[in-house]
């Protein structure tokens, strides 16, 4: 069974700190994901990988950065925390092709940005 | 860019009934549409997805339709039990891209 797993449930941060989360999955998918999650809007996506050390925005990738130095971790970077990215976080991955196959999620990390 | 959208953002059905969320979407290249599952505290799971060169799907309770000329697609759950009680996710991609675009959520409450 795939297992992606992120470093904290719950975190809670000051505004203008730097802020890591991380993600590991353990089924050597090449497409990783971060997701960010809010009431009424889905799941918006904030940047994805394809490989390592390749990434591609999504759809607001403002305020946010991310690190793919190997193929199972894939790390999202907040450089400057701020009130409006308190959210729940949400890393996936996935295998290719890509419609072969089904998103695989994390359990999410709260972060309350104060 | 994907531009998906879905109704109701929350339904509340009585056990034994049916529920069906609907879903629009706007890129008429997606061929690929996903529902995911999210139950309380817990990660979102996908549940049934559907293709363009099928119109519909089923399993067991639950099953998908997909219209490609209007861009809709419905997910229809029949017999509704309490544990179906979860928020769903509908979501669209195409194959030029590894983006899925997902809709807002409905929350689903089946009374007991």
């Amino acid at each position: 069974d795939v297992k992606v797993t992120q470093s904290s449930r719950y975190l809670v941060k000051r505004t203008g700190e730097k802020v890591f989360l991380e993600c590991v999955q353990d089924m050597d998918h090449e497409n990783m994901f971060w997701y960010r999650q809010d009431p009424g809007l889905g799941l918006r996506l904030i940047y994805f990988s394809y490989d390592v050390k390749m990434k591609e925005k999504g759809d607001i990738p403002e305020g946010y950065s991310v690190s793919r130095e190997k193929k199972e971790r894939f790390s999202l970077i907040l450089e400057s925390a701020s009130t409006n990215q308190t959210s729940m976080y949400l890393c996936a991955s996935r295998r290719r092709p890509v419609n072969e196959s089904p998103l695989h999620f994390g359990n999410g990390t709260r972060l309350t940005v104060t | 860019g994907e531009n998906v959208e879905q109704h109701p953002s929350t339904l509340s059905v009585q056990e034994g009934d049916s529920a069906v969320i609907k879903c629009t979407y706007s890129d008429s290249a997606s061929n690929y549409f996903p529902w995911y599952k999210q139950e309380l505290g817990k990660r979102p799971q996908l549940i049934i997805d559907i293709r363009s060169n099928v119109g519909e799907k089923k399993d067991q309770r639950i099953a998908v339709t997909l219209n490609k000329t209007a861009k809709h697609f419905s997910l229809h759950i029949t017999e509704t039990q309490p544990e179906d009680s979860a928020v769903y996710f509908c979501a669209a991609s195409n194959n030029a891209g590894n983006m899925l675009t997902f809709g807002g959520g409905t929350r689903l409450m089946v009374k007991p």
